[in-house]
């Protein structure tokens, strides 16, 4: 079984460009979340689909980012635009839903997006 | 206050030695708690789920959770160089809800 995938690994820009960062969750994962880390600070939560729906978006820092997650596949991060402070690591993780006392989020590689 | 505390370390033990990693929490609501293993420019890899209060055992690594005290532990025995990574512990009050990470401790076990 194939695992999270994130594209791209890295991602240098410019403050004000913008970035689009992408994620495919394991095949059959109904959950999807984003998550940041910045340096030198812990994993934060960004938000959480369920399908193509937002579960739960208070995580996102500002409407400078957006998240969509069409026909409840891959998702998309947009950043538009960036800032300085948007520099960190971007994580996606993705879990199978499960009624019971369960919850394993498996996590991709991340992007390291740099922003200059 | 950060809701979960985590000593970023580092920490450097022998090969052979056994690891104490732990984290403090402050919202009781939690039920669920992971640790996760990352090596360097990777993403973090689950190691072992406890839900509520108790032991786990997976081999090597064992994970405790103390609710009273709002304390959780991982125990590495016999710890080997291929175990030096960062240790993230995580929770979370539902079982599909947004994790709360630890800062994670460096770990690194020499030959």
């Amino acid at each position: 079984e194939a695992g999270v995938t994130q594209f791209p690994s890295h991602s240098v820009i410019e403050k004000g460009q913008t970035v689009t960062l992408r994620c495919d969750p394991i095949s059959g994962h109904d959950n999807l979340y984003w998550y940041r880390r910045v340096m030198g600070k812990e994993i934060k939560f960004l938000l959480h689909f369920v399908k193509e729906s937002k579960q739960d978006e208070s995580g996102m820092p500002n409407n400078r980012f957006l998240a969509e997650r069409t026909g409840g596949t891959y998702s998309t991060l947009k950043v538009q635009p960036a800032e300085l402070e948007d520099s960190g690591v971007y994580f996606c993780a993705s879990s199978r839903f499960n009624p019971g006392p369960t919850h394993e989020q498996y996590f991709g590689p991340g992007t390291r997006l740099t922003v200059t | 206050q950060k809701e979960v505390e985590q000593d970023p370390g580092p920490l450097s033990v022998p090969e052979g030695a056994i690891v104490s990693l732990n984290c403090t929490y402050s919202n009781s609501a939690f039920q669920y708690f992971m640790w996760y293993r990352q090596y360097s420019r990777k993403g973090p890899e689950l190691l072992m789920y406890t839900y509520s209060s108790g032991n786990k055992e997976d081999g090597r690594f064992t994970a405790q959770v103390d609710k009273s005290s709002k304390y959780i532990s991982l125990f590495i025995r016999d710890s080997q160089p291929s175990d030096s990574a960062t240790y993230l512990c995580a929770m979370t009050p539902s079982n599909t809800g947004k994790l709360i990470f630890g800062q994670g401790t460096t770990l690194q076990v020499k030959p």
